[in-house]
This record gives C-alpha cells, structure tokens and sequence, in this order.
C-alpha cells in the first residue's frame, strides 16, 4: 500500500542528545514536509522539500536539521540547539512542488526529551 | 503574513445533532487554497477538503459539507447527525499560491477545534 512511514512511534530521549526522526514515503511525490505540534495548538511548519537536494526553512527552523538525498526519504534530527524538543512531530508529502495540492500526513512520533 | 483562526477551542454535542465548525482567514493573495482536516485520537491527520480561491460553491460529501464565502473570509465545516466516530479535532488551514510562489511551501493551520460526540 502507498502511504507515509515514520518511525519509531514513540521516542525518549535525554537533554543535550541529538535525535533522528525518520520519514518515507512510496507515494512518489516531488515535495515533502516537517511539522511540529505542540498540545492545544495547530501545526507549524518546520522545513520543507520540494526537490531532492534541496530544502527550505519553514516557520520554526531553529534547532532542526533535514536533508533529502532521496525522493522517498526526508529524515529530521532533532539537536541539542533546539529549546522545547518535546512535542508530536508529523511529516507530510505532496505529489507536486508547483501547486497547493493536498498534504497527506503520516502517522507521526511522538518526541520526549527529559 | 497568512493566518487561520478557529475561534472554537472544544464542542460538545449529543450523538445526531448538527455541528458547525467554524474557519476564519487572512490572506493577502487573490489565489489561495483552503483545506479541511480531521486528527482523530491516533494522531494521523486526514484529508478532507480542498477548495480554491475561485469557487465558492458550497460542497456536500455524504453528512459533512462546506460554507466557502469569501466576503467573510470563512470556509464553514458542518457534520449532520453527528456520530460519536466524528469526534476528533479538525483543522483549517490555508494555502497562498503567489506570495509562496507557487504554493506547495506548507499548510497555515488554525489551532484546531476538539469536537466531542456523546452517545
């Protein structure tokens, strides 16, 4: 079946370590997403993909790092910089860079850091 | 800048009553897209609706439609004879399509509105 994978679920992690957040999709879309949802509040845009080897920052770059080397794959680590980590995190991929079509959303994970 | 606003933080309605959710915006584009989604207890989001900036015809899909008027900014969600398999929190977002250039550099969501269905 096409879809989104993010994985693990769930993540715990200790003040001061950086963290990886996987994320891959099959649907072969052109662009892919990072958000961050905090309790009580909407979605806000971390980085953004619209073509393999490139990315841009969204609304709340800071502390976060992406890299897309394949289509399928657009991995967010989560780093020591960033001041509130803990938070549900969901990625999102769109089949075209060149117009607003639908996002469609993956399971999500689940950060805790303590 | 783009914004969304869904002034209902939480609704609470008995199973088989009609719920409107309410969607308020702010662009300074003339082509946007508006979006519909649902976020039930698992966390995925769901894709409901997507409408575009020219068509304000309203859409009907089964008990679930949409109120888009542009002289008021809002684009309504209405669930007819609500189900408790509704309850969940639905967000509105928005999409510019000029000032983004070109429109696929992410979603504006409200915050959401938590909607409970009793049974």
């Amino acid at each position: 079946d096409g879809g989104i994978t993010q994985s693990p679920k769930y993540l715990f992690r200790k003040e001061g370590q950086n963290v990886t957040l996987s994320c891959e999709q099959n649907l072969n879309h052109d662009a892919m997403y990072w958000y961050r949802q905090d309790p009580g509040q909407g979605l806000r845009l971390i980085y953004y993909s619209q073509i393999v080897n490139d990315f841009q920052k969204g609304d709340i770059a800071e502390g976060y790092s992406v890299s897309r080397e394949k289509k399928e794959s657009f991995p967010l680590t989560v780093t020591s910089a960033q001041k509130n980590p803990t938070a549900f995190y969901l990625c999102a991929s769109t089949q075209g860079a060149d117009h607003p079509y639908e996002q469609y959303f993956g399971p999500g994970t689940r950060l805790t850091v303590t | 800048a783009q914004k969304v606003t869904q002034a209902q933080t939480e609704i609470s309605v008995v199973e088989k009553e009609d719920v409107t959710l309410d969607c308020v915006y702010e662009t300074r584009d003339t082509t946007y897209y508006l979006f519909w989604y649902k976020q039930p207890p698992s966390g995925e989001l769901v894709f409901l609706i997507r409408r575009n900036s020219f068509d304000e015809q309203n859409e009907i899909s089964g008990r679930y439609s949409w109120n888009f008027q542009k002289s008021t900014s809002s684009f309504n969600f209405t669930i007819t004879a609500s189900q408790v398999v509704d309850s969940a929190v639905y967000f509105c977002a928005l999409s510019e399509v000029f000032s983004s250039g070109g429109g696929a550099d992410g979603l504006t969501f409200g915050k959401g509105t938590h909607l409970i269905i009793q049974p």
